[in-house]
């Protein structure tokens, strides 16, 4: 089993630009969430999917969004990047179905680096 | 709104001593209560879950209701114990909180 995958590794953009961020879950897991992790701090949650879903919504403005596809993967869009958007941006799966959170599955993250 | 206070940024102890890294919660109802753990160069792996009432790798970690405390504990530390140790909460909203991290804790053990 690959673990959850996230793609790209490392990514460097420009203030004002957008991204997407692309993630892979475990191999039979329908629910994907996503986390920003600030250099220091703990993850912070953006985003959970379920179903292709969204089922919650972090504290976060609206020039982040995400979408889950049929085969359960995700992507993370942030538009208007500003120098705050630097972080490693973490992606979990899990297997949980309706009800309360189960145990997450880490990927390896992407590193976005704003200039 | 929920919260996991991590006290001790860094916590350094020799191999054999025992260990304990805190970790206090606030939240309104029942909360799930979990230990993260992320060794040098791997990714953020689940270490227990306080539902489980498990030991893993020695580490046992038991929920406070009254303290609202889920401190993990080891009695003889390891020096593979190195590591960042993150507590995290879920509340039963059905997922739409999330997962709350404190800011980690990085354990040293010293040979």
């Amino acid at each position: 089993d690959a673990g959850v995958t996230q793609s790209p590794t490392h990514l460097i953009k420009t203030r004002g630009q957008h991204v997407t961020l692309r993630c892979s879950p475990i191999s039979g897991h329908k629910s994907v969430s996503w986390y920003q992790q600030v250099l220091g701090q703990g993850p912070q949650f953006i985003f959970q999917y379920y179903e292709k879903e969204e089922r919650g919504r972090g504290n976060f403005p609206d020039r982040f969004s995400a979408r889950q596809f049929p085969n359960y993967s995700s992507e993370l869009n942030v538009n208007a990047l500003l120098l705050g958007d630097s972080a490693l941006y973490l992606c979990a799966s899990s297997l949980t179905g309706q009800g309360a959170q189960g145990p997450q599955h880490f990927g390896d993250g992407t590193r976005l680096s704003i200039l | 709104a929920q919260r996991v206070t991590q006290p001790e940024k860094l916590l350094s102890v020799f191999k054999g001593a025992p260990v304990e890294l805190k970790c206090n919660y606030s939240y309104s109802g029942s909360p799930e209560l979990f230990w993260y753990v992320q060794y040098s160069r791997q990714r953020l792996q689940l270490l227990l879950r306080h539902i489980s009432r498990e030991s893993i790798k020695g580490f046992t970690a038991d929920l406070n209701k009254g303290e609202t405390s889920f401190h993990l504990k080891k009695p003889f530390a390891q020096e593979e114990d190195s590591a960042m140790y993150y507590c995290a909460l879920s509340g039963h909203g059905g997922g739409a909180d999330g997962l709350t991290f404190g800011k980690g804790t990085h354990l040293i053990i010293q040979p």
